[in-house]
């Protein structure tokens, strides 16, 4: 079983919905990430949590909103979204931010249409 | 531009076959670390090695060891002896410090898929 869980696992939404993204650790690390996976291209970082503080947002459209209430639990809001969106959303935890291992969930199967 | 460069897309062998997955990186940090990851069909990465720019003495975990050489900026994995369940995508990827020094994030190549058959 792993240490970091996301749901759901996959999601099929409309342009105009509103839904979110879950994930929680419990391995009791301090630092969360949100990673996108497209076909054919690499992960790309989109949002990092320390302490429940955001220390890096990588130029992310502000369709797509993180939420850590604390370092157990990471959200990710998602609302009008486009299609090439679809993606494979990746959370990950690291102890720290101080290129300690990163753990990473299953992942969330996005696909807008 | 691209800093972590897997130029194998796709590999294939035969069980029992050894295969190496190239890497290469580019950073100007002279404090850096590296990292291999598997993502198996079940879509999790799954950690399998963390070295720093300081160590370059080459790694072998049962049948998987890594060559780093910091001359020629690459990390490359070899699995020996491959076995169906090496079937995965194998991720290679840089950590260096963020632009704005608050700490570390892991720039991923593309990746290599490896089949493994029987």
């Amino acid at each position: 079983e792993t240490g970091v869980t996301q749901t759901p696992r996959h999601l099929v939404m409309g342009m105009t919905n509103k839904k979110s993204l879950k994930c929680e650790q419990h391995l009791g690390h301090n630092a969360m990430y949100w990673y996108k996976q497209s076909a054919k291209k690499p992960l790309e970082l989109m949002f990092v949590y320390n302490f429940k503080e955001q220390t890096e947002n990588n130029s992310v459209p502000s369709r797509f909103s993180p939420e850590c209430p604390n370092s157990s639990h990471l959200f990710l809001h998602l609302h009008t979204l486009q299609p090439e969106d679809s993606a494979l959303y990746l959370c990950a935890s690291s102890l720290d931010t101080q290129n300690t291992e990163a753990f990473f969930g299953q992942g969330t199967r996005l696909t807008v249409v | 531009a691209q800093k972590v460069t897997q130029a194998q897309t796709e590999i294939s062998v035969v069980e029992k076959e050894d295969v190496t997955l190239d890497c290469v990186y580019e950073t100007r940090d002279t404090t850096y670390y590296l990292f291999w990851y598997k993502q198996p069909p079940s879509g999790e990465l799954v950690f399998l090695i963390r070295r720093n720019s300081f160590d370059e003495q080459n790694e072998i975990s049962g049948r998987y060891s890594w060559n780093f050489q910091k001359s020629t900026s690459s990390f490359n994995f070899t699995i020996t002896a491959s076995q169906v369940v090496d079937s995965a995508v194998y991720f290679c990827a840089l950590s260096e410090a963020w632009r704005s020094n608050s700490g570390y994030a892991l720039n991923f190549g593309k990746g290599t898929s490896l089949l493994v058959t029987p």
